[in-house]
């Protein structure tokens, strides 16, 4: 069965420019959880998509959103960029959520802000 | 102080020792406890999920979770070249989630 995709999987964007990256999940799962990977920071969890709902959020500011379709995909934006959100964007998928022992992670976008 | 500490590394053994990663955390409301191992330049692989205090071991690997400690460990039997990878230590609980820096370990043949 096709893995978790995410697209594109390279981005350069320019500051103040926004951006919006999509993640299509494992079929049958229903959560998308989105993650921040920097070489500073390391792992970070930005939020948590179950059902077209979102059920958790991590600490970062509102320049970063999300959503989901009903088909389960996903997509997050962030507005206004700024150097500092140059990192390695990750979405997982798992059939009932982030804290559950089904998490399946793709490959990753890679933005670079300028 | 942070949320999560995990000792960076990097860890480097022989081929079929027994590895020990571990994570210390300040927050109780956490009560998920995972590990994730990643492969250079590819997406982090849940390797080990464990609810509460407790053991839970699959295959050459063991976890352990002490709540009264807010400790949690890796164990990683006959570890082999393939187990080269960062570890990642995560933790969940209270709608918030946190992720250790990560131990590099190589594994020597």
């Amino acid at each position: 069965k096709a893995g978790v995709t995410q697209t594109p999987r390279y981005l350069i964007k320019t500051r103040g420019q926004q951006v919006t990256l999509s993640c299509s999940p494992i079929s049958g799962h229903r959560s998308v959880s989105w993650y921040q990977q920097t070489p500073g920071q390391g792992l970070q969890f930005l939020f948590e998509y179950f059902s077209e709902t979102q059920r958790n959020k991590g600490n970062f500011p509102g320049r970063f959103s999300g959503r989901q379709f009903s088909n389960s995909r996903s997509e997050m934006n962030v507005s206004t960029l700024e150097l500092g959100d140059s990192a390695l964007y990750l979405c997982a998928s798992s059939l009932q959520g982030a804290n559950t022992d089904t998490q399946y992670f793709g490959p990753g976008t890679r933005l670079t802000v300028l | 102080q942070k949320e999560v500490e995990q000792d960076p590394g990097p860890l480097s053994v022989p081929e079929g020792a027994i590895v020990s990663l571990n994570c210390t955390y300040s927050n109780s409301a956490f009560q998920y406890f995972m590990w994730y191992r990643q492969y250079s330049r590819k997406g982090p692989e849940l390797l080990m999920y464990t609810y509460s205090s407790g053991n839970k071991e699959d295959g050459r690997f063991t976890a352990q979770v002490d709540k009264s400690s807010k400790y949690i460990s890796l164990f990683i039997r006959d570890s082999q070249p393939s187990d080269s990878a960062t570890y990642l230590c995560a933790m969940m609980g209270n709608n918030d989630m946190r992720f250790g820096a990560g131990t590099r370990l190589t594994v020597k043949p």
